[in-house]
């Protein structure tokens, strides 16, 4: 079936650290990949995305790249803030058209200390 | 333009009780989707909804669980006779049309006593 594994957290950074947040994938056909963030207290927002192989998303300084040899859809960002300390969330989507829910994975949170 | 709408946001019921979710998405979306998290799991997806009309509930319960979104009004998750097993967060998101872009809204959170 299909599904997503993330590194569990939480992960804890001092600002300006490097962030990578691993996420991997099974999935019959050729899905569409997603981060999704979730600050306290909200909704989640979309991140960034990828829709094919070798495709890079790219959002307020994260980026994530499509490896289907890896099957990896991995989140980093050079130097993070305090104000990303959030809980990140990967997902995938298959299907076409009217189809196709999200998939997540669980979840990593992040913590940044100033 | 206000985002996706969910009321109540902390929702408290005793085992049996019914519980109702309300999803208003945002202006202009017909397509509604909702999800559930448990306690340190992902999201899972339950119901996708145009209005009107069931597009998608493979990931629903069989039993207690049903959905609407009508032609006017929010769209409700209905939860009959809840067990404590029903305490999670649940999520509402709309699109426009496309599913890639889902808009979420800030969930509300039952409880089961």
């Amino acid at each position: 079936g299909n599904s997503v594994t993330q590194m569990e957290g939480p992960v804890t950074l001092s600002e300006e650290a490097f962030l990578t947040i691993n996420c991997t994938y099974t999935a019959t056909g050729y899905p569409s990949l997603f981060w999704y963030v979730q600050y306290p207290g909200e909704g989640l927002q979309l991140l960034l995305k990828a829709t094919k192989a070798d495709d890079k998303g790219s959002n307020k300084g994260f980026e994530a790249t499509y490896r289907k040899e890896t099957t990896s859809f991995h989140l980093e960002k050079g130097s993070v803030q305090v104000s990303d300390s959030a809980v990140y969330f990967c997902a995938l989507r298959v299907g076409g058209g009217s189809q196709g829910n999200l998939i997540f994975g669980k979840g990593t949170k992040l913590s940044v200390k100033p | 333009n206000a985002g996706v709408m969910q009321n109540p946001r902390h929702l408290v019921r005793r085992r049996g009780q019914e519980a109702r979710l309300r999803c208003s998405p945002m202006k202009g979306h017909s397509h509604v989707y909702w999800y559930r998290q448990l306690p340190e799991e992902g999201l899972k997806f339950m119901v996708y909804l145009q209005k009107e009309n069931i597009i998608d509930e493979s990931g629903m319960p069989k039993e207690r669980f049903s959905a609407e979104f009508p032609k006017e009004g929010p769209s409700i998750l209905r939860i009959q006779q809840v067990v404590r097993g029903d305490s999670a967060a649940y999520f509402c998101a709309s699109s426009p049309g496309t599913p890639d872009t889902q808009y979420f809204g800030p969930g509300t959170r039952l409880t089961v006593l």
